[in-house]
């Protein structure tokens, strides 16, 4: 039971331009929701999150939108550039516990 | 400040061997969560240790097991090895034991395990 799903395996995105990755989740007892990002060879890397009482949060080039009643969130780079080419990891918690849910992730190339 | 290191970075196997995975935290955190990643997925949360104590557990066998020491480094053992059991092994350190309000989990390179 796929409880956090990416649809889209790969994104390829022209150097400047917004990329977009979503995500969609399931279980409504997730509190708070993250994305990773991860390099080949080591391992993820915290990127952003948001807590499920808010709708947007941003840091520089990025931001993720939470839209709770379609239980999807989205991640936007903008603008693109060259070293965000990277497999992107959504993740949620369930509210109480320990783990975290990932995505099966998302491969980002950001062309020149 | 040091990350999180985690060794071996590879390791072959055969099936039925067992396997010790070890990981070191970062400073000044207390809590250590295991997570196998498959080829082509996310990662899925083995367990989480957190001063000392299992505190958490996700949908792996019992001959998944771990520890976690006075200085908070941790191991993951695997027993009987099964060739799914291939995949990178992440470990993550964070700090409080992930009940309260979320506490980053930084994580380690992983182990890559392959059983034969």
């Amino acid at each position: 039971d796929q409880q956090v799903k990416q649809n889209s395996p790969s994104l390829s995105v022209q150097e400047g331009r917004i990329s977009i990755l979503n995500c969609d989740y399931t279980n409504s007892m997730f509190d708070y929701f993250l994305w990773y990002k991860k390099y080949p060879a080591e391992g993820p890397t915290f990127l952003i999150s948001i807590s499920s009482i808010k709708d947007k949060n941003e840091d520089g080039r990025f931001t993720v939108f939470l839209n709770k009643s379609a239980k999807h969130l989205s991640l936007h780079i903008v603008p693109s550039q060259p070293g965000d080419s990277a497999v992107y990891f959504c993740a949620a918690r369930i509210q109480g516990a320990q783990k975290l849910v990932f995505g099966q992730g998302t491969r980002l190339t950001i062309n020149p | 400040e040091t990350g999180v290191t985690q060794s071996p970075t590879h390791l072959i196997k055969t099936r039925g061997q067992q396997v010790t995975l070890r990981c070191s935290s970062q400073s000044g955190h207390n809590t250590v969560s295991w997570y196998q990643q498959a080829l082509g997925q996310g990662p899925q949360f083995i367990f989480q240790y957190y001063r000392e104590e299992e505190n958490g557990r996700g949908n792996f066998p019992p001959r998944f097991s771990g520890l976690q020491f006075p200085n908070y480094s941790s191991e993951l053992n695997v027993n009987a090895l099964e060739l799914d059991d291939s995949a990178l092994y992440l470990c993550a350190s964070s700090w409080g034991g992930g009940t309260g309000s979320y506490n980053e989990q930084f994580f380690g390179p992983g182990t890559r395990l392959t059983v034969l």
